[in-house]
């Protein structure tokens, strides 16, 4: 089946520690995206990808790093300059614009939690 | 600052009611509305979209309804069951392929 899978499902993190979340897709999609969901304030976009090897800050990418190496899989390195990590973090992938029809698949999401 | 702005923040609704959000954008630009339905701990999936040329859209119990003049768009739930007891997400898309989303709604349905 196609889709996306994010993994871990559950990750800690102790101060001043770098993690590492994974999101591979073989939807054969060009584009990829990593938000953050907080209560009460929706998802909030921290990078996105269109192509391979190329990528863009969203709205709040201080703290946080992407690579694009292949086109399936978009990993997310939450670093320690991320002073509020404890989250929800949704990967989503998506057709380039004029390929197919608009709207994104989310993966089931990473909660990442400082300890 | 907030580029799809939603309301209510959340819901409650009696089973066979009708629940309804509301959205609102600036940017005449966006060219595709879809709403997404997430439950409590998974990602969000797209439910039904609308493009702006369209008035209004429905999918069996779910119905956009699209005000383009007014820059609103809005989702009709109708016979609202407790398996809808979700967050509902509106999102707006923009060149370069991005959404902007709304801050969610939550939605009970009570039996």
């Amino acid at each position: 089946d196609g889709g996306i899978t994010q993994s871990p499902k559950y990750l800690f993190r102790k101060e001043g520690q770098n993690v590492t979340l994974s999101c591979e897709q073989n939807l054969n999609h060009d584009a990829m995206y990593w938000y953050r969901q907080d209560p009460g304030q929706g998802l909030r976009l921290i990078y996105y990808s269109q192509i391979v090897n190329d990528f863009q800050k969203g709205d709040i990418a201080e703290g946080y790093s992407v690579s694009r190496e292949k086109k399936e899989s978009f990993p997310l390195t939450v670093t320690s300059a991320q002073k509020n990590p404890t989250a929800f973090y949704l990967c989503a992938s998506s057709y380039a614009r004029g390929r197919g029809s608009y709207g994104y698949t989310f993966g089931s999401g990473t909660r990442l939690t400082v300890v | 600052q907030q580029q799809v702005k939603q309301s209510p923040q959340s819901l409650i609704v009696q089973k066979g009611g009708i629940s309804i959000i509301n959205c609102a954008y600036e940017n005449t630009a966006f060219d595709y509305f879809p709403w997404y339905q997430q439950f409590p701990g998974k990602g969000p999936a797209l439910l039904i979209a609308i493009r702006p040329d369209v008035s209004e859209k429905k999918e069996g119990r779910f119905t956009i309804s699209f005000n383009k003049s007014a820059k609103q768009f809005s989702l009709h739930i109708m016979d609202s069951q407790p398996g809808d007891s979700a967050t509902y997400f509106c999102a707006a898309h923009a060149a370069g392929n991005q959404f902007y989303f709304g801050t969610g709604t939550s939605l009970t349905v009570i039996p």
